[in-house]
């Protein structure tokens, strides 16, 4: 069962315009969560979290969105750059839910277009 | 910053070989985890540690070993692989296993 879901394997936005990437989750056990980026042949970086005691965070272009009631996350990127094409990783952990890590998404292949 | 190298970007080998894929960290993390990245399946969880000589199995471990001899090592082994192992393998490391990880750059991984 997958605990972690991003639903649109790909997603295109023109360059300026905002890019926003959902991912849903399953498990209410679930209080941290976390964006990856991953550009081909590297691994992925860590773009930025949010704690389930909040709603909103933001970092510069990057706002990471979370409503616990509908289980439900988003990355907004405002505004969108060449540079952002790549693909992004939803990402979540529970507090005291077991030793496994984290749970991933399968990932959002984002495209800017010029 | 912290680093985590794996020794390949590229690996190819031959149907019942014996694999080592080695990953190092440099900022005396304890945990280090073995992923494997497929196009429509995402980064799914091979083995992890949380100390020295200590391993745990993730979602996917069959067909796959772990050593962890030294805290900045940790080392995934195919036993015998296969052509169903070709795949992308990245290693991370972490202070805490439920926070943010760093990433090495990952080893392609071809069996023919």
């Amino acid at each position: 069962d997958q605990q972690v879901k991003q639903n649109s394997p790909s997603l295109s936005v023109q360059e300026g315009r905002i890019s926003i990437l959902n991912c849903d989750y399953t498990n209410s056990m679930f209080d941290y969560f976390l964006w990856y980026k991953k550009y081909p042949a590297e691994g992925p970086t860590f773009l930025i979290s949010i704690s389930s005691i909040k709603d909103k965070n933001e970092d510069g272009r990057f706002t990471v969105f979370l409503n616990k009631s509908a289980k439900h996350l988003s990355l907004h990127i405002v505004p969108s750059q060449p540079g952002d094409s790549a693909v992004y990783f939803c990402a979540a952990s529970a507090l005291g839910g077991g030793a496994d890590g984290l749970t991933f998404g399968k990932g959002t292949h984002l495209i800017i277009q010029p | 910053d912290v680093k985590v190298t794996q020794s390949s970007r590229y690996l190819v080998k031959r149907t019942g070989e014996k694999v080592f894929l080695e990953c190092v960290q440099d900022m005396d993390h304890e945990n280090m985890f073995w992923y494997r990245q497929d196009p429509g399946l995402g980064l799914r969880l091979i083995y992890f540690s949380y100390d020295v000589k200590m391993k745990e199995k993730g979602d996917i471990p069959e067909g796959y070993s772990v050593s962890r001899e030294k805290k900045e090592r940790f080392s995934l082994i195919l036993e015998s692989a296969s052509t169903n192992q070709t795949s992308m393998y990245l290693c991370a490391s972490s202070t805490n296993p439920l926070g943010s990880y760093t990433f090495g750059s990952g080893t392609r991984l071809t069996v023919v």
